[in-house]
């Protein structure tokens, strides 16, 4: 089993321009999440998704779409990009009311 | 408003000693915490956890500690190693989401 990978690894974009991170997992789990980590601080929720075809809003959705259109892969979507999303991003699955699993995270930077 | 505190930055420890990280919480609708470990450039990877009807949870090296009256948990390793150099972070759960609330995290650092 992979678990949850996350690809690019790494990406520069300029202000303005877009770019989506894929999350994959092969652990059949129904919920999925995006989290953004800044230096010193804790992960802060982005969106997350119970199931296929279902998405919500967490703690800082503010710049960012998202897509759970196949139960395995959570895009997450960025339209504009802003320096302030300077940042790493996880993405993580789980059975309901367990543990997360993260993958291996995509560092980003805006120029 | 932070509703996970981990109050301590940074923490070091000799090899061998006990490593003692804490957690305050605000929240009273929290009822699962968890540990999580992250190295650099990896994930947090999952440690241990606890429900809120239990008060002590142990596996192997680590044991959490729950008191649900002072709204604050801790995590005790015994004997800490090097490998456990990290950064740990607190998290708490309390809604059918699956939602975590994550603490800003405390970086240990287990000297030989």
């Amino acid at each position: 089993n992979a678990g949850v990978t996350q690809t690019p690894k790494f990406r520069v974009l300029k202000t303005g321009q877009s770019m989506t991170l894929l999350c994959a997992q092969d652990m059949n789990h129904e919920y999925m999440y995006w989290y953004r980590q800044d230096p010193g601080m804790g992960l802060r929720l982005i969106h997350y998704s119970v199931g296929e075809g279902t998405t919500a809003k967490g703690e800082v959705p503010d710049g960012y779409n998202v897509s759970r259109l196949k139960k395995q892969n959570f895009l997450l979507g960025l339209e504009s990009a802003a320096p302030s999303q300077t940042s790493v991003y996880f993405c993580a699955s789980s059975y309901p009311a367990l543990e997360q699993y993260f993958g291996p995270g995509t560092r980003l930077t805006v120029t | 408003d932070q509703q996970v505190k981990q109050n301590s930055p940074s923490l070091s420890v000799q090899e061998g000693r006990i490593s003692i990280l804490n957690c305050d919480y605000t929240n009273s609708m929290f009822d699962y915490f968890l540990w999580y470990k992250k190295y650099p450039a990896e994930g947090p990877t999952f440690l241990i956890s606890i429900s809120s009807i239990k008060d002590k949870n142990e596996d192997g090296r680590f044991t959490v500690f729950l008191n649900k009256s002072a709204k604050h948990l801790s995590l005790h390793i015994v004997p800490s190693q090097p490998g456990d150099s990290a950064v740990y972070f607190c998290a708490a759960k309390g809604d059918n989401a699956g939602k975590s609330t994550f603490g800003d995290g405390t970086t240990l650092t287990v000297k030989p």
